[in-house]
């Protein structure tokens, strides 16, 4: 089984300042990790994800996140955050083993609320 | 324009009653999901299918029903048996085979009330 943490509900931050979003995995076997983003009553759009390679991974719109297997995480930082990055973002695990199927474990959400 | 279409967006129904929701994809994705969310629970997996014609329990399976008839179409029905299904419902699809575990699409979601 796996299980997923975001230790943080909500992060309010200022806008231009940097902020972090952590998560925290178990998992028995391999895994690949995604972050998604959801706007208010919309559905979730994938930010980035790690599947294999770079242990660091990064979005088009500045977000990045590293995976880090020793310490079992892969949280989500970016340097600089913007007043349309209020959201809500939930992290996610999925085995990677051939045939698992794509049952994602989800966090309960970090709510990112930048001010000005 | 390929994705996932769920309607209708916002859906009320008595209790007591069943209801169906519906989700559509026109990615050519063998796999599809349902997952429920509630504030502060995150994405909870109700029901997903790999295959046409084969589909598998998640995690909160009591009180809804799947089928799964068509490649393309994936509905869900909640039905009287369920406790408390006033809840935003989110469809996914994934591609197929060694692709399927690298990546979920979303719908667009369906907020369900029951009063």
């Amino acid at each position: 089984a796996q299980s997923v943490t975001q230790l943080d509900s909500q992060v309010p931050v200022f806008e231009e300042a940097p902020v972090e979003l952590r998560c925290n995995y178990s998992s028995s076997v391999s895994v690949y990790l995604f972050w998604y983003v959801q706007y208010p009553n919309q559905g979730l759009q994938l930010l980035l994800k790690y599947l294999s390679g770079s242990t660091l991974v990064k979005s088009i719109n500045g977000f990045e996140a590293e995976f880090n297997k020793s310490q079992t995480s892969f949280h989500l930082r970016k340097p600089s955050v913007h007043i349309s990055d209020t959201a809500e973002y939930f992290c996610a695990v999925s085995d990677a083993v051939t045939g698992g199927g794509n049952k994602l474990t989800f966090g309960t959400g970090t709510q990112l609320k930048v001010e000005l | 324009d390929g994705g996932i279409t769920q309607s209708p967006k916002y859906l009320f129904r008595k209790e007591g009653q069943n209801v169906t929701l519906s989700c559509e994809q026109n990615l050519n994705h063998d796999a599809m999901y349902w997952y429920r969310q509630d504030p502060g629970q995150g994405l909870r997996l109700i029901y997903y299918s790999q295959i046409v014609n084969d589909f598998q329990k998640g995690d909160i399976a009591e009180g809804y029903s799947v089928s799964r008839e068509k490649k393309e179409s994936f509905p869900l029905t909640v039905t009287s048996a369920q406790k408390n299904p006033t809840a935003f419902y989110l469809c996914a699809s994934s591609p197929s085979g060694h692709l399927m575990n690298t990546e979920a699409f979303f719908g667009q979601g369906t907020r369900l009330t029951v009063v």
